[in-house]
């Protein structure tokens, strides 16, 4: 079965530093993997996604990430982070493997990150 | 502009009440789904539907009930069985039913935060 485990459930950084969010998944097949942001009490936003083709993947406003295969991991980094950059985020893989499972997200519980002035 | 509306926006709830969230799309999608969000647990699938008159439960399907008449439609119902029906909760929908094409293109709506008083 497929899973996603984001490693801290809490950021802070301060506003111009790099931004680290972390994200382990499991699954028997070649995922594919999702970050979406969420402003408060808002809808989630797709920032970028990994279907197996380049493994670092560039998303909107400026942020990106990696797919490693031998470390299972998709962690979303940015360079230099904004005030508006502070929402929760969601690492989430594809259920796959079975008429049942097709199509269904599986969200990581989710980072809050935190931006200083 | 296409998309989803969920509607409404905030809903309070007495206890022992059935209460109906709505989620409508225009984008022509086959799938949709529901989601439940609690703090510090990410989303958590409640119902799915791939086609028309057609869904099946999710991870937390207990105490909700759903129909499929319309496409673009896909009403929630949280029943008197629900026991924390407390929640913020998401609607989203897909344009693939199965994963190969690795295309989901998944939108979601702005939620609606359920409040049992």
């Amino acid at each position: 079965a497929q899973s996603v485990t984001q490693l801290d459930s809490h950021v802070s950084v301060s506003e111009g530093t790099p931004v680290l969010l972390r994200c382990n998944y499991s699954s028997s097949y070649s995922p594919s993997l999702f970050w979406y942001v969420q402003h408060p009490n808002k809808g989630l936003q797709l920032l970028l996604k990994y279907t197996s083709a380049a493994t670092l993947v560039k998303g909107i406003n400026g942020f990106e990430a990696e797919f490693k295969k031998s470390e299972t991991s998709f962690h979303l980094t940015k360079p230099s982070a904004h005030m508006s950059d502070a929402a929760e985020y969601f690492c989430v893989v594809i259920s796959e493997g079975g008429l049942s499972n097709t199509g269904k997200l599986i969200f990581g519980q989710g980072t809050t990150l935190q931006v200083k002035p | 502009d296409g998309g989803i509306t969920q509607s409404p926006k905030y809903l309070f709830r007495k206890e022992g009440q059935n209460v109906t969230l709505s989620c409508e799309q225009n984008l022509n999608h086959d799938a949709m789904y529901w989601y439940r969000q609690d703090p510090g647990q990410g989303l958590r699938l409640i119902y799915y539907s791939q086609i028309v008159n057609d869904f099946q439960k999710g991870d937390i399907a207990e105490g909700y009930s759903v129909s499929r008449e319309k496409k673009e439609s896909f009403p929630l119902t949280v029943t008197s069985a629900q026991k924390n029906p407390t929640a913020f909760y998401l609607c989203a929908s897909s344009m693939e039913q199965r994963p190969l094409h690795h295309n989901y293109g998944y939108t979601f709506g702005s939620g609606t935060r359920l409040t049992v008083v």
